[in-house]
């Protein structure tokens, strides 16, 4: 299974601030996920980042606010833009590889953002 | 209408018990997977077991098993021997389908599963 490292894994973030978290696996991978688990709630789907292209946002989840990166197979930035306290959540990547075990969606260890 | 449910708010269990934690699901695509996976007070998600829709027998992966029942939609998992360790938030989920360019995860609302001693 891949390894997947998320930065930061918690923070405490002033409103009107934004936030960048970072998704690191240890081997390339087709396709990279990211979604929010709000307090005491499931699991979203903000969106799928595409590799060299822009990401595909859900429903309810714009760019301006979720700005997605990934330049490469191996790597992806969500960033959380003008926080409010209604951004305060559980954020967790995940990867899939089709074709390869692709059953098997692997999500990393979340940040856990508190937004004052 | 909702595409998982879980019925079970939250469960308790005594040590080396087995358990059940339900799911059901709605679909009307052919492909699908179901997945469960466990999240401890840390947060982070736990893969634990998969079962696709076409697969003939129902999946195992140690202590855990999956009761799939297609017929009914439904796919409960069995967690057999409960540990302490398995106290935990534990996260049902489908993916309804794979086009190789999105593939996405619905899931459940989650059961809190407590194992006494």
């Amino acid at each position: 299974s891949a390894v997947i490292s998320q930065k930061p894994s918690r923070d405490i973030c002033q409103r009107g601030t934004s936030l960048t978290i970072q998704c690191q696996v240890d081997s390339q991978v087709t396709m990279m996920f990211w979604y929010r688990q709000q307090p005491g709630q499931s699991l979203t789907l903000i969106a799928t980042a595409n590799q060299g292209s822009e990401a595909t946002y859900e429903s309810g989840f714009v760019i301006d606010k979720f700005p997605i990166s990934r330049p490469n197979l191996t790597f992806s930035t969500l960033t959380v833009s003008n926080m409010s306290p209604e951004d305060s959540s559980i954020y967790l990547c995940s990867v899939a590889n089709p074709g390869q075990n692709n059953e098997k969606l692997f999500f990393g260890s979340g940040t856990q953002l508190s937004v004052l | 209408a909702q595409k998982i449910t879980q019925t079970q708010p939250g469960m308790f269990v005594q040590e080396k018990e087995a358990v059940t934690l339900d799911c059901t699901y709605d679909t009307s695509d052919p492909s699908y997977g179901l997945f469960w996976y466990k999240q401890p007070s840390s947060g982070e998600m736990i893969f634990l077991i998969y079962q696709g829709s076409y697969d003939q027998q129902n999946a195992t992966e140690g202590r855990y098993s999956l009761n799939f029942q297609k017929a009914r939609k439904s796919a409960n998992l069995v967690i057999s021997a409960s540990q302490l360790g398995d106290s935990a938030m534990y996260f049902c989920a489908m993916r309804e389908r794979f086009t190789g360019t999105a593939s996405k995860l619905t899931f459940g609302t989650g059961t809190r599963l407590q194992v006494t001693l």
